[in-house]
């Protein structure tokens, strides 16, 4: 069956530090990963995606095939990124399975 | 510019009591989805609408029924409401072209059942 986990519900760094947010998927086809972000009082919205290979706000997440993993990554966490972030797996054509999300809180 | 808009914010209604959730887009995207997203846990896709054809997700409750009338507007309807039903309802549109699509969502409707 199709599962994304996102073991941290919460993650606090300090401003400045690397940031890596952990999601593991479960799918036996080929998988299609995103991260969505979702800050405060705003609506969930695209970051990133694994076909794109982009860096986007500093961010980047790699597609570990091996170790079906995902992981989102920022080498140095800036205040505004605090949010909440969710990992997303398309399954089939239109069929989308998100993980539990994880709370970021970058202290000053 | 708001891009999926969903009305009403924020709902209340009665146990058993029918309910319609609205989202419209201005997107003119031919994909629309549904999501229930209860707190602390991840956005449940309910069904989602590829133009007209409706695919519901196997583990949907029947009392939950979705309309799409045209291209821009969609509705959840659950027809008789229970206390586990309430949550967060997320739209989302897309535009239908698989690897460059972006879900767009809405600010969601939170569902509170008396």
């Amino acid at each position: 069956a199709q599962r994304v986990t996102q073991p941290e519900k919460l993650l606090s760094v300090f401003k400045g530090a690397p940031v890596e947010l952990k999601c593991n998927y479960s799918y036996s086809g080929s998988p299609e990963l995103f991260w969505y972000v979702q800050y405060s009082r705003q609506r969930l919205q695209l970051l990133l995606r694994h076909i794109s290979r982009e860096s986007i706000k500093g961010f980047t997440a790699d597609l570990n095939k091996g170790e079906t993993s995902f992981h989102l990554k920022k080498p140095f966490a800036q205040e505004e990124d605090s949010a909440m972030y969710y990992c997303a797996l398309r399954a089939n054509f239109n069929k989308f399975y998100f993980g539990s999300g994880t709370k970021l809180n970058v202290k000053p | 510019d708001a891009m999926v808009i969903q009305n009403p914010r924020y709902q209340v209604t009665q146990f058993g009591k029918p309910v319609t959730l609205s989202c419209s887009q201005t997107l003119n995207h031919n994909v629309m989805y549904w999501y229930q997203q209860k707190s602390s846990q991840a956005p449940k896709l309910l069904f989602h609408y590829y133009d007209k054809d409706f695919n519901n997700e196997a583990d949907t409750p029947d009392n939950f029924q979705s309309r799409r009338p045209n291209t821009s507007f969609c509705f959840l309807d659950i027809r008789s409401p229970g206390l586990g039903d309430a949550a967060m309802y997320l739209c989302a549109a897309e535009a239908g072209r698989r690897g460059t699509d972006t879900q767009y969502f809405g600010p969601g409707t939170r569902l509170t059942v008396l």
